[in-house]
């Protein structure tokens, strides 16, 4: 079983729908990442969060630690959120990946 | 803007050819990081740097080996490609912030072709 689990592995949904992608973890954390990929390879970080819940724009990240479960959510999705998104649990300076939840989002 | 820049974005090699991948990084940060991206497995880690000239091994260190001679620069050395080395290498930097360490930003990518 691997230490970062995340689902769905391909989420395809219509444009302003509401996205959920969900991430478990088995090990210890100082701090759970959010990453997205578009395709070409660029990773840029989305949230990096220990506790509670963090919300940037259009998108809200939230954690609950007793459970070490995650979730990232899309309001009002438009096809350029269109990406992998990855979840990664950080211990210290070191991160595990999850295998990243492909996102279509259809016009 | 910051940035991690990474010397190619696309390499072809021969079997048993030793390459060479650079990485820099312009914000002055203690840690760097090369993982290698496979589909279906994730990111995985090959090596890190804490400081120059310090290195440790991740979990993928194999047929790998890195050298940190300064700050801003960490190279990823394959010393005897082989094929099963065919991968998207990915180069990354993070800081320490005084109790925990900040989000790690990521280079482009290269995508390695080992023949």
């Amino acid at each position: 079983k691997n230490e970062v689990e995340q689902s769905p592995q391909n989420l395809t949904a219509q444009e302003g729908e509401f996205i959920t992608i969900n991430c478990s973890y088995s090990v210890g954390i100082s701090a759970l990442h959010w990453l997205q990929q578009h395709p070409g390879g660029g990773i840029v970080s989305l949230f990096m969060l220990s506790s509670g819940k963090k919300k940037h724009g259009r998108l809200i990240a939230t954690i609950n630690i007793q459970e070490k479960h995650s979730s990232l959510h899309i309001t009002a999705s438009h096809p350029r959120d269109s990406a992998v998104y990855i979840c990664a649990a950080g211990r210290n300076e070191k991160l595990t990946f999850g295998t990243g939840t492909r996102l279509t989002i259809i016009p | 803007d910051v940035k991690v820049t990474q010397s190619s974005r696309y390499l072809v090699k021969r079997t048993g050819e030793k390459v060479f991948l650079e990485c820099v990084q312009d914000m002055d940060h203690e840690n760097m990081f090369w993982y290698r991206q496979d589909p279906g497995l994730g990111l995985r880690l090959i090596y890190f740097s804490y400081d120059v000239k310090m290195k440790e091994k991740g979990d993928i260190p194999e047929g790998y080996s890195v050298s940190r001679e300064k700050k801003e620069r960490f190279s990823l050395i394959l010393e005897s490609a082989s094929t099963n080395q065919t991968s998207m290498y990915l180069c990354a930097s993070t800081s320490y912030a005084g109790s925990s360490y900040n989000e790690q930003f990521f280079g482009p990518g290269t995508r390695l072709t080992v023949l």
